[in-house]
């Protein structure tokens, strides 16, 4: 079973442009989440989308949006990008959106870098 | 509100030696508990996670977890380290009734030769 897929893997921007990131989630999986990882922040949650639907929402500027498309892949979007928004960004599914103790199983991440 | 805390941003031991990763969890009910693991250039990959169904969890890699209530703690332990082991581990507690995960700050393991 192939595991959640995020590209690029990589990508250079300058301030003030936009980027989009996507995700392909593992399949039959309909839960997306996205985080972002610095070193000074840590791993901090940015938000969840399922049934095409955000379903919550991290303490993130409006700069940050995502949407989720009916075969559950998503894509994250960052607008007049900051110099501060160089990170990791991390994608994670689930079967749902139920929480518990269903795990979320993570893609390899895209490393954005803001010049 | 759900939080996590890991004691020690940096851990060092020996090969073979025993691996101690400390996590405190804060919590008003019973919490839904990971282990993740994220070695250089990839993505978190799961390591165990609590079920209530048992304290002591095991995972994959020889580590194992013991959830103890009366601490709220959720220590990570690994018998005999191995080089491969190497990497930043996180805790991480589930945010409520949603799929938001908590975590901590990440514990970077080393494994000296």
């Amino acid at each position: 079973k192939a595991g959640v897929t995020q590209t690029p893997r990589y990508l250079i921007k300058t301030r003030g442009q936009q980027v989009t990131l996507s995700c392909s989630p593992i399949s039959g999986h309909r839960s997306v989440s996205w985080y972002q990882q610095t070193p000074g922040q840590g791993l901090q949650f940015l938000f969840e989308y399922f049934s095409e639907t955000q379903r919550n929402k991290g303490n993130f500027p409006g700069r940050f949006s995502g949407r989720q498309f009916s075969n559950s892949r998503s894509e994250m979007n960052v607008s007049t990008l900051e110099l501060g928004d160089s990170a990791l960004y991390l994608c994670a599914s689930s079967l749902d959106h139920r929480g518990g103790n269903q795990p979320q199983h993570f893609g390899d991440g895209t490393r954005l870098s803001i010049l | 509100a759900q939080s996590v805390t890991q004691l020690g941003s940096h851990v060092s031991v020996s090969e073979g030696a025993l691996v101690l990763l400390r996590c405190n969890y804060s919590s008003s009910v019973p919490p839904y508990l990971f282990w993740y693991v994220q070695y250089p250039n990839q993505g978190l990959q799961l390591l165990l996670k609590y079920t209530s169904a048992a304290t002591l969890v095991k995972g994959i890699n020889g580590f194992e977890a013991e959830f103890k209530k009366s601490e709220t703690s959720f220590h990570l332990t690994k018998p005999s380290a191995h080089m491969s082991d190497a990497a930043e581990y996180f805790c991480a507690v589930r945010g409520g009734a949603t799929n938001k995960l908590i975590f901590g700050t990440g514990t970077l393991l080393a494994v000296q030769p």
